[in-house]
């Protein structure tokens, strides 16, 4: 069964601070993986998306990294600001489920000032 | 583009009444979907259309949903009768016609529906 795991499941930084996100996933045959911010009270919105080539992509102050090896994912948060706040949901792609996505739970940041 | 758009925001009824939950996706998607989310279990697929057509509803909880898509502008998700373990936020979202780069799609989210089951 396709699985996505987050963690930690909450996390609370100050501003300023980086942090990083931990995403493990046993989606097989692996076609791409997004990380997604959702705020309070609304949508999630994509923020970067990885294929099985790439290790490494960056979004302004956030930076994807991919082991396809490993099946591992991190998102680093460079210099946090209180807007950071959200949730951050890691997303999987399976190659062979169409149109279909297997979502981890999610990690809860919180930026403090 | 003002985005997917969801009707209501909030709704609040009582145990036994019929919800139905409203999305208009992005003009020119043919793909959409609709999720469930709670603390408890995350963001879960319902259903999602492909051109109109029901593709997978294997996420449906119970014979209480039910989801329509008459036309490529709007789809409405059923209870009925509504429970309050049905309280969760349910989220519509779109993406483009699949193509060469299909496995890019992203899905497009709506601000969500926050169902609340008295």
């Amino acid at each position: 069964k396709n699985q996505v795991e987050q963690s930690p499941q909450s996390l609370i930084i100050l501003e300023g601070k980086n942090c990083t996100l931990q995403c493990n996933y046993t989606v097989s045959p692996f076609s791409n993986l997004r990380w997604y911010k959702q705020d309070t009270g609304r949508g999630p919105v994509s923020l970067t998306i990885m294929t099985f080539s790439e290790n490494t992509k960056s979004n302004g102050r956030y930076t994807a990294t991919l082991d396809a090896d490993t099946k591992q994912s991190s998102l680093h948060i460079t210099a946090s600001q209180l807007s950071d706040s959200a949730s951050y949901i890691c997303v999987v792609r399976d190659n062979n489920a169409g149109n279909m996505l297997t979502f981890g739970g999610g990690t809860r940041l919180m930026v403090k000032p | 583009d003002a985005g997917v758009i969801q009707s209501p925001r909030h709704e609040v009824t009582e145990m036994g009444q019929e919800v139905t939950l409203r999305c208009k996706p992005i003009s020119g998607h043919d793909y959409l979907f609709w999720y469930r989310q709670t603390m408890m279990r995350g963001l879960e697929l319902l259903i999602y259309f492909n051109n109109n057509v029901p593709i997978d509803d294997s996420g449906m909880p119970e014979d209480r949903f039910s989801a329509k898509m008459p036309n490529a502008s709007f789809s409405t998700l059923k209870i009925q009768p509504s429970e309050p373990r049905d309280s969760a936020v349910y989220f519509c979202a779109s993406s483009p016609p699949a193509g060469r780069l299909s496995s890019y799609n992203e899905q497009f989210f709506g601000p969500g529906t926050r169902l609340t089951v008295l």
